[in-house]
């Protein structure tokens, strides 16, 4: 069964700890994403990846880290630095070329007490 | 600044209502688009996409957009909602490799 997972649904985290969101693809896409979606502002890009080992900043990169280490994984940390970090965070994934679309995964909410 | 625009945030209609949702976008160059929907509890999916050709394109469920290129508009349609279309739905545009996503709209359908 080919899809996007992502783990896990709800995360609680104190207040200055990091934090990593797991997303894991078995459609041997070339391409992944991380979402951030807040209400009324849609979905906000925060770091992709077209291949293994390279990444890019999305719009609103700053306080996030990601690695790319194997094709089928895309790791998202919050860190401390993020100063508004409880939200819902998407996953997607997609093949290299901006004609196909992008498939996503059920997100997962972290909220920061 | 490459942008898209939703017009509407929150949609209510009537079951057999007909349904069109505005998305205009700002951005350089060749534009691929999409509509994309979010259904309560569930992955946010594919609607339609279009890339070149006819400009009206139809995609799941009986909804289409049509790509008006001198107005920046892909905007939405349906001509009868059925309750199950509650959802959210975004508007977006595609470039190099990044996507642009809109605000979305929330449409609710009373039955």
């Amino acid at each position: 069964d080919g899809g996007i997972t992502q783990s896990p649904k709800y995360l609680f985290r104190k207040e200055g700890q990091n934090v990593t969101l797991s997303c894991e693809q078995n459609l041997n896409h070339d391409a992944m994403y991380w979402y951030r979606q807040d209400p009324g502002q849609g979905l906000r890009l925060i770091y992709y990846s077209q291949i293994v080992n390279d990444f890019q900043k999305g719009d609103i990169a700053e306080g996030y880290s990601v690695s790319r280490e194997k094709k089928e994984s895309f790791p998202l940390t919050v860190t401390s630095a993020q100063k508004n970090p409880t939200a819902f965070y998407l996953c997607a994934s997609g093949q290299e070329s901006s004609y196909n679309e992008q498939f996503f995964g059920p997100g997962t909410r972290l909220t920061v007490l | 600044a490459q942008s898209v625009s939703q017009h509407n945030h929150h949609v209510i209609l009537s079951e057999a209502a007909s349904l069109e949702l505005g998305c205009n976008y700002s951005y350089g160059g060749t534009v691929n688009l999409f509509w994309y929907v979010q259904y309560p509890g569930q992955h946010l999916q594919l609607l339609l996409k279009y890339f070149s050709g006819d400009p009206l394109v139809k995609g799941i469920k009986g909804f289409e957009a049509e790509f008006i290129k001198s107005k920046f508009s892909f905007n939405l349609r349906k001509p009868s909602v059925q309750w199950s279309d509650t959802a959210e739905y975004f508007c977006a545009v595609s470039g190099t490799y990044k996507y642009i996503f809109g605000t979305g709209t929330r449409l609710k359908v009373l039955a």
